[in-house]
């Protein structure tokens, strides 16, 4: 069963600090990994896409990086602002699949 | 602004009414995705279209749940009989098969409160 796991569940820091979240899957035979971000009451929005071949794609303050080996990607966020309290959430698409597979996101919350 | 569109944004309704959400995809995508979010959950996939065709439906989409596509353009999504279980975000989202590796554009949603 194709699933997605991330972790922490929620993750509180002080502004200008960085954090890192995790994402693992289980997706086969995987196509594609994406990073969103979800604002309360606001529908996602896309940070990254990484295929097999890439391990790593920044925005901005954004950093995703990929081991398809592992089966593991990270989301690094530099230098945090207030407006990076959101929703983050992973996002793993199998080849030739119609769908892709959620994971429940981490909620992170930057305190000033 | 040709980004994904949904409406109503929000929906409060007494138990047992039928409630109907309406989706516009970006105008070029020919995939169009249901999803159902509750909070502290990453969306779960309820349905998709590809074209005016429903290609998918999730065991999660019970007999009380039905959507169109009429002319593969906007979509709609009806829930009839509604309980309580059904308060939730539904997102909409559409994409293009063959580009930028199917990425996922999503609407703001419908929040269903349901009394």
């Amino acid at each position: 069963k194709n699933q997605v796991e991330q972790s922490p569940q929620s993750l509180i820091i002080l502004e200008g600090k960085n954090c890192t979240l995790q994402c693992n899957y289980t997706v086969s035979p995987f196509s594609n990994l994406r990073w969103y971000k979800q604002d309360t009451g606001r529908g996602p929005v896309s940070l990254t896409i990484m295929t097999f071949s890439e391990n790593t794609k920044s925005n901005g303050r954004y950093t995703a990086t990929l081991d398809a080996d592992t089966k593991q990607s990270s989301l690094h966020i530099t230098a945090s602002q207030l407006s990076d309290s959101a929703s983050y959430i992973c996002v793993v698409s199998a080849t030739n699949a119609g769908k892709s597979t959620f994971g429940d996101g981490t909620t992170l919350t930057v305190k000033p | 602004d040709t980004g994904v569109s949904q409406d109503p944004r929000h929906k409060i309704t007494k138990r047992g009414q039928n409630v109907t959400f309406r989706c516009d995809p970006i105008s070029e995508h020919n995939r169009l995705y249901w999803y159902r979010q509750t909070l502290g959950q990453g969306p779960e996939f309820l349905t998709y279209f590809q074209n005016e065709a429903q290609l998918e439906k999730s065991r999660l989409l019970s007999d009380r749940f039905s959507a169109e596509r009429p002319k593969g353009s906007f979509s709609t999504l009806e829930i009839q009989r509604t309980e309580q279980g059904d308060s939730a975000m539904y997102l909409c989202a559409s994409s293009l098969t063959g580009s930028s590796n199917g990425e996922l554009f999503f609407g703001e949603g419908s929040r269903l409160t349901v009394l």
